[in-house]
């Protein structure tokens, strides 16, 4: 069964330094998208960056980069540079085509917490 | 563009009580999807709109819950009888037809944060 595990509930870094967030999957279809999302305390979901079974290549969007793994199925979201403004709950997730409805599964969400 | 609407932002009601969330999608799109995230948990799947018809509705959790999609456009999900375990945020998305893996056009909503007490 499609699955998407995030083992670190909580996370710190301090401003300007780096910092992963942990993301495995399960899947048993070899054709699927994998997505971070950035959730404020305001509520609404922010789509970072996407990476598709397929791509050969990492995805990057500005800060954001997905480390993608495929063997080992995993997809670590890293953030260069942290800023304050980073700080927020950060979903991992992943659609198939084989669900027929492309809905997302997602994980439990890691809180990343930037310290000035 | 507008995006996707929800509202209310907040509902508190008692158990047993009857609340209708509502989700206005961008016009246009004719995928709308239902989510619900339960404290401390992952956010999960509950049910998928194309335009009025329900293609899949496998989350749903029990049939205290019920989804419509009016005319293909703004969609309701009605809890009656609300439990404590209904207590969550509830999001909606939508995307237009034909957008495969990527998330183009995918668009998610603020949210409604029920608590049943």
């Amino acid at each position: 069964a499609q699955k998407i595990t995030q083992t670190q509930p909580g996370m710190f870094v301090q401003e300007k330094e780096a910092v992963t967030l942990d993301c495995t999957y399960d899947t048993s279809d070899p054709s699927y998208g994998l997505f971070w999302y950035k959730q404020p305390s305001s509520g609404e979901m922010i789509f970072l960056i996407y990476q598709g079974s397929y791509d050969q290549q990492n995805a990057t969007e500005g800060r954001y980069s997905l480390n993608f793994q495929k063997a080992r199925k995993s997809a670590n979201l890293v953030i260069s540079a942290s800023q304050l403004g980073d700080s927020a709950m950060y979903f991992c997730a992943m659609r198939e085509p084989a669900s027929g409805t492309y809905k997302y599964i997602f994980g439990t969400g890691t809180r990343l917490k930037v310290l000035a | 563009e507008a995006g996707v609407t929800q509202f209310p932002s907040h509902s508190v009601i008692e158990k047993g009580q009857t609340v209708t969330l509502r989700c206005d999608p961008i016009s246009g799109h004719d995928n709308l999807y239902w989510y619900r995230r339960v404290m401390g948990k992952e956010i999960k799947f509950l049910l998928h709109f194309v335009k009025e018809s329900k293609q899949d509705e496998s989350g749903m959790p029990n049939n205290r819950f019920l989804a419509e999609r009016t005319g293909g456009t703004y969609s309701t999900l009605k809890v009656q009888p609300a439990e404590l375990e209904d207590s969550g945020v509830y999001f909606c998305a939508s995307s237009q037809a034909g957008t495969g893996l990527s998330n183009y056009g995918y668009t998610f909503g603020s949210g409604t944060r029920l608590t049943v007490v």
